[in-house]
């Protein structure tokens, strides 16, 4: 079966400084690798996706994904945070059509000063 | 990116009620819609998928006859949450994918906050 595993609940960074979201899965067939930005209250904003081809995705806001078969993962990382990236992470692994699409706990972010 | 709209975003109602959320594809045609829950500070948990004109499939442990699903067109799905009781209370959140093959996106609504009383 399916799972996504993100092992940090919770990171704090301080603005300026780069931010790496780690995201390990476990999937039988070709995964389809998704990272989503949620705001308190909100639903989900996809930030960006990995099918195929090239192992570093580029996502929107200056997020990027690598997807590193040999370790199960696909970390999102930053090089530089701003205060309005505080909000709740999740990965999430998927079939091609998305019908058993599966997220991991989550890893809520805060922006320090 | 596509546009999905949930409504009501907030909903109190009595234990005992029941309540309908909608869930809408404003600019595109959805030929399936996924419904989530999201307990606090939790992760989404996906309770059922529909595509249009058939049946809902629930995934293990969420039944059918509490969460009632409708997926009559391509734009409108709705989930009605029969004889409510505060153990409902949650986050409900749906998304919705178009037909057209590999890399179709789902979008997600902004959920609805359901507080049983």
């Amino acid at each position: 079966a399916q799972s996504v595993t993100q092992p940090d609940i919770h990171i704090t960074v301080s603005e300026g400084a780069s931010l790496e979201l780690r995201c390990n899965y476990s999937y039988g067939a070709t995964p389809y690798l998704f990272w989503y930005v949620q705001s308190p209250g909100q639903g989900l904003q996809l930030l960006l996706k990995y099918f195929s081809g090239d192992t570093l995705v580029q996502g929107i806001k200056g997020f990027e994904a690598e997807f590193k078969r040999s370790q199960s993962s696909f970390n999102l990382r930053k090089p530089s945070v701003h205060w309005s990236d505080a909000a709740e992470y999740f990965c999430a692994v998927g079939s091609y059509n998305n019908n058993d699409m599966r997220f991991g706990a989550g890893t809520r972010l805060t922006v320090k000063p | 990116g596509a546009v999905v709209s949930q409504h009501p975003s907030r909903v109190i109602c009595k234990s005992g009620t029941s309540v309908k959320i909608e869930c809408r594809s404003l600019d595109f045609q959805a030929t399936t819609m996924f419904w989530y829950r999201q307990f606090p500070k939790q992760s989404l948990m996906l309770m059922a998928t529909s595509n249009e004109g058939s049946k809902a499939t629930y995934e293990q442990g969420v039944e059918k006859d509490k969460f009632l699903i409708n997926h009559a067109s391509l734009t409108l799905s709705t989930l009605t949450v029969t004889s409510a009781h505060p153990e409902d209370s949650s986050f409900y959140i749906c998304s919705a994918k178009g037909g057209g093959g590999l890399n179709t996106e789902a979008f997600f609504g902004q959920g609805t906050r359901l507080t049983v009383v």
